[in-house]
């Protein structure tokens, strides 16, 4: 299986609710990066968050990363339709520098 | 504004032919990377260079080859188009990162290439 796994593969919530997504990983990592992909496009980078870190916020956005379990969660407060989208992480493995190994993503639909 | 910008969004080859997928980033961005996303299957890293005139193999290099002669512009090259290599084309640049401590990846909007 892959570095990188999220969970669940697809998730659906209405408007307000909060949408959690997990990734789980295989080796020791320099970081883990989430990101965002609207339907047929690229993707964008949301968060990052280091080894020695264990929770980061940016807006509506909440990561926590437990090195110990090889996981992280992606929490989305108050979600919108707006983001719908899937979403995935990335991990940057020790020794590898600049190289990001990508899970398979969780395909958040949000509704009215 | 940070800008990756890939030739084509969506691309119709024939099997065999040689296809071209360029990629141009205006940020002066060290490393560039080719991806290609099938379904259940994620983003696997075919080559990704770290300088001009550099590359690396990714996952999954076979079947593919790349250039770069100047820093701005990737170019990943499908020496005979095969029908298994439809799929959507992801590139993506990053600033040089010692010991992976900032390495957001910024990535174009893809080319969805179709092979018959």
């Amino acid at each position: 299986s892959q570095q990188g796994e999220e969970d669940p593969q697809a998730l659906s919530i209405q408007e307000g609710e909060n949408a959690t997504m997990n990734c789980s990983y295989k080796t020791s990592i320099n970081n883990l990066q989430w990101y965002r992909q609207n339907s047929g496009r690229g993707l964008v980078h949301l968060i990052l968050i280091r080894s020695n870190e264990r929770e980061k916020h940016s807006g509506r956005l909440r990561v926590t990363l437990d090195t110990s379990k090889k996981s992280s969660s992606l929490l989305i407060t108050a979600s919108r339709a707006a983001d719908t989208a899937s979403y995935f992480c990335a991990t940057a493995s020790t020794g590898t520098a600049s190289k990001l190994t990508f899970g398979t993503g969780t395909r958040l639909q949000v509704t009215l | 504004d940070v800008k990756v910008t890939q030739s084509s969004r969506y691309l119709v080859k024939r099997t065999g032919e040689k296809v071209f997928l360029e990629c141009v980033q205006d940020m002066d961005h060290e490393n560039m990377f080719w991806y290609r996303q099938d379904p259940g299957l994620g983003l696997r890293l075919i080559y990704f260079s770290y300088d001009v005139k550099m590359k690396e193999k990714g996952d999954i290099p076979e079947g593919y080859s790349v250039s770069r002669e100047k820093k701005e512009r990737f170019s990943l090259i499908l020496e005979s188009a095969s029908t298994n290599q439809t799929s959507m084309y992801l590139c993506a640049s990053s600033l040089f990162a010692d010991r992976g401590l900032y390495n957001e990846q910024f990535f174009g909007p893809g080319t969805r290439l179709t092979v018959l």
